[in-house]
């Protein structure tokens, strides 16, 4: 079983939709929840960092972590052709070694 | 500033030959990490630099897989001698402090194949 779940999409919405991207992972001693944004051709850039349990809003973007249930999402509001891109949940435990989801594609059609 | 930097951006080699990724990191930073994405597969911790020792390796497939960092500044990741199974696109991420929520700065990352 791999440790970090995420559905690889690809994820198609129309321009202004809700976007919601999940995770699910199995290793209870994960504290640092990440997500990063890939485009084609580039590295992955981070988007949101939480740290445990809760939620975290950066203007249209909201991240949201569920410990108990091992579930973690990103919300784009109004989502835009820009957001085009690949997301990828991340997850660390109190080490340096960050573990990456499979990441999902998301298009946001014009 | 500039960002983390990799060359080259592609690589093309054939099995048994060897190839030599570099990666330059923002001026500054002290941690210097390498991963790797291999076709259909996550992206995955190969090795973590402090400066420039070697602080977690428990990530690098096999002894055909070397990693340096001299002085500190610039690492270099060999490959010798390169198998088909090496395909992949090798990050190389850095930041400036040694914490668990320290930011990651990715370069655009090598394209290895290997035919």
């Amino acid at each position: 079983q791999k440790e970090v779940e995420q559905d690889p999409g690809p994820l198609s919405v129309p321009e202004g939709a809700i976007v919601s991207l999940n995770c699910t992972y199995s290793n209870s001693a994960f504290q640092y929840f990440m997500w990063y944004r890939q485009y084609s051709r580039k590295g992955p850039e981070l988007l949101m960092y939480t740290y445990s349990s809760g939620n975290k809003e950066d203007g249209r973007f909201t991240a949201q972590v569920d410990k108990s249930s091992k579930y973690i999402s990103l919300f784009i509001r109004d989502s835009q052709p820009s957001d085009s891109a690949t997301y990828l949940c991340a997850m660390r435990t109190g080490g340096f070694k960050t573990i990456f989801g499979a990441g999902t594609r998301l298009f946001v059609k014009a | 500033e500039a960002g983390v930097t990799q060359f080259p951006s592609h690589s093309v080699i054939e099995k048994g030959q060897t190839v030599t990724l570099r990666c330059d990191p923002i001026s500054g930073h002290d941690n210097l990490y390498w991963y790797r994405r291999v076709m259909g597969k996550e992206i995955k911790f190969l090795l973590h630099f402090v400066k420039e020792s070697k602080q977690d390796e428990s990530g690098m497939p096999n002894n055909r897989f070397l990693a340096e960092r001299t002085g500190g500044t610039y690492s270099t990741l060999k490959v010798q001698p390169a198998e088909l199974e090496d395909s992949g696109v090798y990050f190389c991420a850095s930041s400036q402090e040694s914490r668990s929520n320290e930011k990651l700065f990715f370069g655009s990352g090598t394209q290895l194949s290997v035919l």
